[in-house]
């Protein structure tokens, strides 16, 4: 399977814990991007990656989330001092350096935060 | 500011019938592009259909097609022969104006199709 692949698919943390979570795109695909869906909403987005660079971050929800690509492959999304309103769906996206910036998601990782 | 309004929450439609799901849009961009997301139960975005603001075509692609109106800022997906499979929810999205931003998506509406 070639498509974008998300680890853990599901996460149960307490509150007050740091949690990462772990992105591979497509090989060929030079942009990753991380969104968050709460219930009954649609994708949100927080951060973008072209290789290795983090070219947008200012949505990110706050100073409590952290991105990285370190070698412009895969990418990790890290969530220090989880609050229970961090719950929801973490989706990764990728796409390829050409074309129309569709993106291909991965099957998301759903944090829960007791 | 960009912004994707799809104001169905929830659409009910009978197998082989065809169905279309309402999106509006508003941007201030010349250049952007439109897309349309599936996304089952299983919870995975599936990518459906794509129409940039210079197609003068409306895509299709399969039982897909979009039906674009640029002077109305509208996007909206048809769904022709509808099938079970087809039960999810369907999200409307745009990008601005270069490739590589992100995504802006709508609240998406529930499809219901029966047998």
């Amino acid at each position: 399977d070639t498509g974008v692949s998300q680890n853990p698919r599901h996460k149960i943390t307490k509150r007050g814990q740091n949690v990462t979570f772990r992105c591979d795109p497509i090989s060929e695909h030079n942009r990753l991007y991380w969104y968050r869906q709460t219930l009954g909403q649609g994708p949100e987005f927080l951060t973008y990656f072209q290789n290795e660079a983090q070219l947008e971050k200012s949505r990110l929800l706050s100073d409590r989330f952290s991105a990285e690509r370190p070698k412009g492959s895969f990418s990790t999304l890290e969530i220090q001092r989880t609050e229970q309103g961090d719950s929801a769906m973490y989706l990764c996206a990728s796409s390829p350096r050409t074309g129309n910036n569709e993106q291909f998601f991965g099957p998301g990782t759903r944090l829960t935060v007791l | 500011a960009q912004k994707i309004t799809q104001t169905q929450p929830g659409m009910f439609v009978q197998e082989k019938e065809a169905v279309t799901l309402d999106c509006t849009y508003d941007t201030s961009d010349q250049s952007y592009g439109l897309f349309w997301y599936k996304q089952p139960s299983s919870g995975e975005m599936i990518f459906l259909i794509y129409q940039g603001s210079y197609d003068e075509q409306n895509a299709t692609e399969g039982r897909y097609s979009l039906n674009f109106q640029k002077a109305r800022k509208s996007a909206n997906l048809v769904i022709s022969a509808s099938q079970l499979g087809d039960s999810a929810m369907y999200f409307c999205a745009m990008r601005a104006n270069q490739a590589g931003t992100a995504l802006i998506f709508g609240k998406g509406t529930t499809l219901s199709v029966s047998s």
